[in-house]
């Protein structure tokens, strides 16, 4: 069974730094990882998809990387903005059951 | 514009009633998804649709009932057999296969009085 986990929950940061979120799963026979980004009483706004062919994505301020192997992928946030505050979803496609397996996020406050 | 749409924004039910989300696309896309969302667990699949007239069960689907009668189209019923509806719901879509990006719409938050 995929498991996708997300560490840590909550992330504070001053605003200007390059962070890193992580992401593991636990099953590497996946056909592509998508990032998300949820604010609060909203719905999923997707970042970044990365097939399992590909290493890495980029768009803007934000690189995604993938390294389907070790059941790892990174989200990287360059020069962080106070608008960046949400919370970041990771999620694998299997192909069962035609599904997304999500973790439960990572809590991101960017202080000004 | 194209998008998912969602409504109502928010609902109330009753106990013992049976309630219908809506969710509508004008993406084309060939596959929709629900899914539910509660605090502090990641999102969990309702039910899933690939093609018109034809739906499959997610890891939840007890209480729920769906139908796709159009391609646009994927209402979710909450069945009073659902113990524990109070929930964020998203609708999300695709393109057919595996390679696909999955698209969302703003949500349904049901709640139980």
């Amino acid at each position: 069974k995929q498991e996708v986990t997300q560490i840590p929950a909550a992330l504070s940061v001053p605003e200007g730094e390059n962070l890193v979120l992580n992401c593991s799963f636990t099953d590497s026979a996946i056909y592509n990882l998508q990032w998300f980004r949820q604010d609060p009483g909203k719905g999923l706004t997707s970042l970044l998809l990365i097939q399992s062919s590909q290493r890495e994505q980029t768009s803007g301020r934000l690189n995604a990387s993938l390294d389907k192997s070790s059941g790892r992928s990174t989200l990287y946030i360059a020069a962080s903005q106070p608008g960046d505050s949400a919370t970041y979803l990771c999620a694998v496609f299997t192909g069962a059951n035609s599904k997304l397996t999500f973790g439960k996020g990572i809590t991101l406050s960017v202080r000004p | 514009d194209g998008g998912i749409t969602q409504s109502p924004k928010y609902l109330f039910r009753k106990e013992g009633q049976n309630v219908t989300l809506s969710c509508e696309q004008n993406l084309n896309h060939d596959a929709m998804y629900w899914y539910r969302q509660d605090p502090g667990q990641g999102l969990r699949l309702i039910y899933y649709s690939q093609i018109v007239n034809d739906f499959q069960k997610g890891d939840i689907a007890e209480g729920y009932s769906v139908s796709r009668e159009k391609k646009e189209s994927f209402p979710l019923t909450v069945t009073s057999a659902q113990k524990n509806p109070t929930a964020f719901y998203l609708c999300a879509s695709s393109q057919a296969g595996y390679y696909n990006e999955q698209f969302f719409g703003p949500g349904t938050r049901l709640t139980v009085l």
